[in-house]
């Protein structure tokens, strides 16, 4: 499977912007990029995907590198209810829709 | 509103005894999953099923069984051959079992513990 490389945390302020990195250099041409946050005791939430071009919703943005090694979630304004473990996931498998989790970052917010 | 249920949140069990996890979904996907997670980890699939009557061992299967005898239902049974059962575990559904731009929706989990 295909492999992501994320920080094991960071921490930023309230109300500032929060970039989240995620490494993928040996992804394929086809592999989508998938984000989920997980807040403590509770299942993972769906965030945002993408393939080549950079995407927007109403949670955050991703933003994906030309050479798709790499890609950043970026959460606007930072609240306190953004502190979670953030996944970034390679939906690589053909045929079944398995999600191969890492260790994920743990964002901090700083009040 | 619709999404996945899983019951009961917390669950006990004593040695050598099996338990069933209840998944339950009203969003009328056709796919369903199990996970396992354990302390300060990601989450690793055990058993997943694309339709009704259908399912595939995931990379941690041994100890675990499961039945999809209706599109809305996927309960997973922790058997005693599974000697480590103690972890979160987390049921998802999605649209349909193949594509890769599809969302899974996860249940809130049930944490299972040894006495």
């Amino acid at each position: 499977d295909a492999k992501t490389t994320q920080p094991n945390s960071m921490e930023s302020n309230e109300e500032e912007p929060v970039h989240l990195p995620c490494n993928h250099s040996t992804i394929s041409g086809t592999d989508y990029i998938h984000w989920y946050r997980q807040l403590p005791s509770q299942g993972p939430e769906y965030v945002i995907h993408g393939l080549t071009s950079n995407v927007n919703n109403r949670m955050a943005s991703l933003a994906i590198a030309e050479d798709r090694k790499s890609s950043t979630l970026i959460l606007h304004r930072a609240t306190l209810r953004d502190a979670a473990v953030y996944y970034c996931i390679l939906r690589i498998i053909q045929g079944a829709q398995k999600l191969v989790f890492g260790q994920g970052t743990r964002l901090t917010i700083n009040p | 509103d619709g999404g996945i249920t899983q019951s009961p949140k917390y669950l006990f069990r004593k040695e050598g005894q099996n338990v069933t996890l209840s998944c339950e979904q009203n969003l009328n996907h056709d796919a369903m999953y199990w996970y396992r997670q354990d302390p300060g980890q990601g989450l690793r699939l055990i058993y997943y099923s694309q339709i009704v009557n259908d399912f595939q061992k995931g990379d941690i299967a041994e100890g675990y069984s499961v039945s999809r005898e209706k599109k809305e239902s996927f309960p997973l049974t922790v058997t005693s051959a599974q000697k480590n059962p103690t972890a979160f575990y987390l049921c998802a559904s999605s649209i349909s079992g193949t594509g890769r731009n599809q969302p899974q929706h996860f249940g809130d989990g049930t944490r299972l513990s040894i006495l």
